[in-house]
């Protein structure tokens, strides 16, 4: 199986406000994990990619919880520019494939 | 400005038309990838190359034809396409494939591709 869920958006948050986003995936075996973010009519540019004792950069922070297969967001103080599409990327080579990406997920931050 | 350089931005062609996409990168990266992304949807992978080698088809029609030429190329060859194939067309690139830390992908900006 070659699945990454995501939550559904939109969401729509104020500035300053603190947003998470889950995703889950399918193949015990992955390996590697990230978050994308695509503006309107843009390519995916990498986020930050997911360790597995969590990771922070800036107001963002993403976790993995391998026990329960799903990967995390956290998005602090939000600002007007965070609005975008935030894709959840597994990489399912053990299910021979390659990089798979979730649905994604809308955030509109709103002032 | 992005390290993976694709051509044509735009492209419109016609059901017998044969046309190609192209993808350059010169980051030294050892796979190369296609994805094809519809309107609000996410992109989706047609074919990954590593090392020059088609590693991966992830059941494309035959109308979509990779290849390959060297270490710093990917084309996408286009024929006899239907209106539903109209999509954005990304390429990118990986330091390599399967090992954690060396798979992030680059991509280029796309090529918008409309089918009449």
């Amino acid at each position: 199986r070659k699945e990454v869920e995501q939550d559904p958006g939109p969401f729509n948050v104020p500035e300053g406000a603190t947003v998470a986003f889950n995703c889950t995936y399918s193949n015990s075996a992955s390996q590697s994990f990230f978050w994308y973010r695509q503006d309107c009519r843009k390519e995916p540019k990498l986020l930050m990619s997911v360790y597995s004792s969590g990771n922070e950069d800036g107001r963002f922070t993403a976790q993995l919880n391998r026990a329960s297969q799903y990967i995390s967001l956290l998005i602090r103080d939000s600002k007007l520019s965070d609005s975008a599409t935030y894709l959840c990327v597994v990489n399912m080579e053990q299910a021979g494939t390659a990089l798979i990406f979730g649905k994604g997920t809308t955030l509109s931050v709103s002032s | 400005d992005t390290e993976v350089t694709q051509t044509p931005k735009h492209l419109v062609m016609g059901m017998t038309n044969k046309k190609s996409l192209k993808c350059e990168q010169h980051m030294g990266h050892r796979a190369m990838y296609w994805y094809k992304q519809k309107a609000k949807k996410p992109p989706e992978l047609m074919f990954v190359y590593s090392y020059e080698k088609l590693s991966i088809n992830e059941s494309v029609p035959s109308r979509f034809s990779p290849e390959c030429p060297n270490s710093s190329l990917l084309n996408l060859h286009l024929h006899a396409l239907q209106p539903e194939d109209s999509a954005l067309y990304l390429c990118a690139s990986s330091q390599d494939r399967g090992i954690s830390g060396a798979n992030v992908l680059t991509f280029g900006a796309g090529s918008r591709l409309t089918v009449l």
